[in-house]
């Protein structure tokens, strides 16, 4: 079975700390994303990375950075976090351009910054 | 602008009866279509997608929907619910040549089911 690990299922952080979020993929997928979710706005691409150490802003890259130094490991980084960034943080990855599109998604990491 | 519709926020139905989920999609170029489920605490499954050829595709779980150019439409219908189908459902489309990075959600359906 393919598997898209977060390790953090649950996190409470303060304003201000540095937040890692950690995503791992079993697949050797070239493409991974992270994704933000709220309530009535759906899923909201942060930043994505097409290969080791490339990486793109998505819709809402403010107030993050993401790095990607091992093809299976993609992990966001909010250097200060804060309130407005307590939320659902979903990662997910996808085949090379030959594949139909398909996004396998990790269980999410649940954020709330005080 | 490129967008994603789905209309119905949460849709209660009984357990047997058929579903429809509605969505209605924006898009300048020929899009690839996507539904996905949610579960309570998981992350999004896969039910189905559309690329091209027949209109009506069918997907996992017991799902299909129909692609509508005319009507910009991709609904999800399931002729019988059943309980374990209380989820979250996201309407997706995309570019053709399936460049991920382009994906827009919408904001999803919230499924509940009543014995």
């Amino acid at each position: 079975d393919v598997k898209v690990t977060q390790s953090s299922r649950y996190l409470v952080k303060r304003t201000g700390e540095k937040v890692f979020l950690e995503c791992v993929q079993d697949m050797d997928h070239e493409n991974m994303f992270w994704y933000r979710q709220d309530p009535g706005l759906g899923l909201r691409l942060i930043y994505f990375s097409y290969d080791v150490k490339m990486k793109e802003k998505g819709d809402i890259p403010e107030g993050y950075s993401v790095s990607r130094e091992k093809k299976e490991r993609f992990s966001l980084i909010l250097e200060s976090a804060s309130t407005n960034q307590t939320s659902m943080y979903l990662c997910a990855s996808r085949g090379g351009f030959a594949n139909t599109g398909e996004l396998f998604f990790g269980e999410g990491s649940r954020l709330t910054v005080l | 602008a490129q967008s994603v519709t789905q209309p119905d926020i949460h849709i209660t139905v009984s357990e047997g009866a058929s579903l429809e989920l509605r969505c209605n999609y924006s898009y300048g170029a020929t899009p690839y279509l996507f539904w996905y489920v949610q579960s309570p605490g998981q992350g999004l499954q896969l039910l189905l997608k559309y690329f091209s050829g027949d209109t009506l595709v069918q997907g996992i779980k017991g799902f299909e929907a129909e692609f509508k150019r005319s009507q910009s439409s991709f609904n999800l219908r399931k002729p019988s619910v059943h309980w374990s189908d209380a989820a979250e459902y996201f309407c997706a489309v995309g570019p053709y040549g399936g460049a991920t990075n382009k994906l827009i959600f919408g904001t999803g359906t919230l499924l509940a089911v009543q014995p």
